[in-house]
């Protein structure tokens, strides 16, 4: 079990210029959650899916941000046009099922300059 | 108000000593609780989990479920330097679909 993939680990972009982080979940797990965690906010939900729907994208701060599950391997998110104030840590966790614990990835570390 | 309250910290205590973190909550459906723990720049892992009222042990580590006060506690016995890092506690109930997450709690224990 490889766990939940993440890439890239880092990205230091500037600002205005679009950015797409990719998520690889867990095989078998049905549900897939996007997270941002910062300092002063901590952890925030951005958007999950399940089975490949998006259910719940009330946590995407603006229609800047956008998300897919083209299938059950393979997620994204993306920014454009990407602003500072998006620097974070963003995260995609899975599960295999609603009330099981989350496996989360290791994040990639948004630098937005 | 906030669903899920955390103890902020940080929390800072030299190796061997008893821990306690600790959640408050506000939504009485929720029934699933897991305590996470997460090193600097990796992803939260989970640590414990439990369903309903009561304590579970595994190991070094007690997690404590009180519904009626609507409250959680996780204890750390014998802390040791490799327990530093965040703790953040989670909860799920049938009627959110998803985890809410406390903001965590920074721990340092100190050899």
């Amino acid at each position: 079990d490889a766990g939940v993939i993440q890439s890239p680990r880092h990205e230091v972009t500037e600002m205005g210029q679009e950015v797409t982080l990719r998520c690889k979940p867990i095989s078998g797990h049905n549900s897939l959650f996007w997270y941002r965690q910062t300092m002063m906010r901590g952890l925030e939900l951005l958007i999950y899916f399940n089975n490949n729907v998006p259910i719940d994208d009330s946590g995407m701060p603006e229609d800047r941000f956008s998300a897919k599950m083209p299938n059950a391997s393979f997620s994204t998110l993306k920014i454009q046009p990407s602003e500072p104030r998006d620097s974070a840590v963003y995260f995609c966790a899975s599960t295999r099922a609603a009330n099981s614990p989350l496996h989360f990835g290791n994040g990639t570390r948004l630098t937005v300059t | 108000q906030k669903e899920v309250e955390q103890d902020p910290g940080p929390l800072s205590v030299p190796e061997g000593a008893i821990v306690s973190l600790n959640c408050t909550y506000s939504n009485s459906a929720f029934q699933y609780f897991m305590w996470y723990r997460q090193y600097s720049r990796k992803g939260p892992e989970l640590l414990m989990y439990t369903y309903s009222s009561g304590n579970k042990e595994d190991g070094r580590f007690t997690a404590q479920v009180d519904k009626s006060s609507k409250y959680i506690s996780l204890f750390i016995r014998d802390s040791q330097p490799s327990d530093s890092a965040t703790y953040l506690c989670a909860m799920w109930g049938a009627n959110a679909g998803k985890s809410t997450f406390g903001d965590g709690t920074t721990l340092t224990v100190k050899p």
